[in-house]
């Protein structure tokens, strides 16, 4: 099974930074995923980490320790538009995808 | 345009009255599957799977049949809904034992059982 842990809110404002962590415990890991979704919205492919380390796409980062179950998602230059959920989901060795309950992060101006 | 298309968007029904939710993509993916999103829940698996005529249950299939006659199309059925299947519900596909298999998701089918 799969235990994955995410905080449930989170505030900033725009033009900060902010850090939203996973930890997790399962019995196979095999990739690492965050995902963003607007209210109302499906959700959307942000970052995926396989190995440690830190994965850099543009304003957003990711970075994994598989021997600690700890993942995070850091949010450069915040934006209004950044408000949203986002989601760290785990695929095990099966290939069978489990999502955190999300963190919704608000952008204040 | 590659899209998971899923109908109704939105569905009220009654209890106990069979329904069935579509979804259909376009991108010759293997991999499909189901989820329910609840206040507090996150996404929940409901049905997967991983080619034609396979399936599996997820983390909650209970009161849902699924069936995978054709490889494009995986749709969810609601045999006799209840009230506690009222949900947001997200079809997703992906392609299958690729390291990077990102699931596309549909827009959603909000549906409430009375």
């Amino acid at each position: 099974g799969q235990n994955i842990d995410q905080p449930t809110e989170m505030t900033a404002t725009e033009g900060a930074i902010v850090q939203i962590n996973c930890t997790y415990q399962t019995s196979g890991f095999n990739g690492l995923f965050w995902y963003q979704q607007h209210a109302g919205e499906a959700p959307t492919f942000l970052s995926y980490n396989v190995l440690d380390g830190l994965e850099e796409k543009g304003r957003f980062s990711s970075f994994l320790s598989r021997s600690k179950g700890y993942s995070y998602l850091l949010l450069k230059e915040l934006q209004m538009k950044d408000s949203a959920s986002y989601l760290c989901a785990l695929r095990s060795n099966d290939y069978k995808l489990s999502f955190g309950a999300g963190t919704t992060v608000t952008v204040r101006a | 345009e590659a899209q998971v298309t899923q109908n109704p968007r939105y569905l009220i029904t009654v209890t106990g009255k069979k329904l069935t939710v579509t979804c259909s993509q376009n991108m010759n993916h293997e991999y499909m599957s189901w989820y329910r999103q609840d206040p507090g829940l996150g996404l929940r698996q409901i049905y997967y799977s991983m080619n034609v005529e396979v399936t599996d249950k997820g983390d909650v299939p209970e009161g849902y049949k699924v069936s995978r006659k054709e490889k494009r199309n995986f749709p969810l059925i609601l045999e006799s809904p209840s009230p506690n299947q009222t949900s947001l519900y997200f079809c997703a596909s992906s392609p299958w034992r690729v390291a990077k298999n990102i699931q596309y998701f549909g827009a959603g089918t909000r549906l409430s059982v009375l």
